[in-house]
């Protein structure tokens, strides 16, 4: 398997821009986490879904970031407009959860971004 | 609510000493599962091991053991005859009944050869 696969690496914009960030989860994967990390908080957990749906969103900063999952394989972040303090490492995980059992999250390599 | 604690921020050792990164976690559920990670210079992150709250069996992988113990609530991470590739920024997680995934901030080991 080619492991969570996050688009793109690298992303520099100016403040104002709508930024959009992509992840691919690891097939056969149900749970799907958005991770921020920065030096002074380290990594926050945005949002997480399990089987598509929206489980808790209560780490998204405010309402300039959104977030979906329109099917198993897809999941998006989108800050709209972006302002230079979201500047930081943005990481994608997957993980599998069925009644009883949770396995471990396996972590994309992350999309730096900077907002200028 | 849930926490993860780790309180050393950034350790030193100097090449083949052992170290022990601690972790110390809080949750009210019964069942849960915690975790280390592993984040080297590269940026990535890496998974190291899981274990689940009923089983308290230490376990040992090369050079890595992890020590979990319920009455203390710590799942404590022991390099042995540390090397210069073991530098990197080690985190602990507990992932609960609620199924969020929390990650404590991590502890910096650098090891000087």
């Amino acid at each position: 398997d080619a492991g969570v696969i996050q688009s793109p690496r690298h992303e520099v914009t100016e403040m104002g821009q709508e930024v959009t960030l992509r992840c691919k989860p690891i097939s056969g994967h149900n749970s799907l986490f958005w991770y921020r990390q920065t030096m002074m908080r380290g990594l926050e957990l945005l949002i997480y879904f399990n089987n598509n749906v929206p489980i808790d969103d209560s780490g998204m900063p405010e309402d300039r970031f959104s977030a979906k999952m329109p099917n198993a394989s897809f999941s998006t972040l989108k800050i709209q407009p972006s302002e230079p303090r979201d500047s930081a490492v943005y990481f994608c995980a997957s993980s599998f959860r069925r009644l009883g059992e949770n396995t471990e999250a396996f972590f994309g390599q992350g999309t730096r971004l900077t907002v200028v | 609510a849930q926490k993860v604690t780790q309180a050393q921020t950034e350790i030193s050792v100097v090449e083949k000493e052992d170290v022990t990164l601690d972790c110390v976690y809080e949750t009210r559920d019964t069942t849960y599962y915690l975790f280390w990670y592993k984040q080297p210079p590269s940026g990535e992150l890496v998974f190291l091991i899981r274990r689940n709250s009923f089983d308290e069996q230490n376990e040992i992988s090369g050079r890595y053991s992890w020590n979990f113990q319920k009455s203390t609530s710590s799942f404590n991470f022991t390099i042995t005859a540390s090397q210069v590739v073991d530098s990197a920024v080690y985190f602990c997680a507990l992932r609960t009944g609620a199924n969020n995934l929390f990650f404590g901030t991590g502890t910096r080991l650098t090891v000087i050869p």
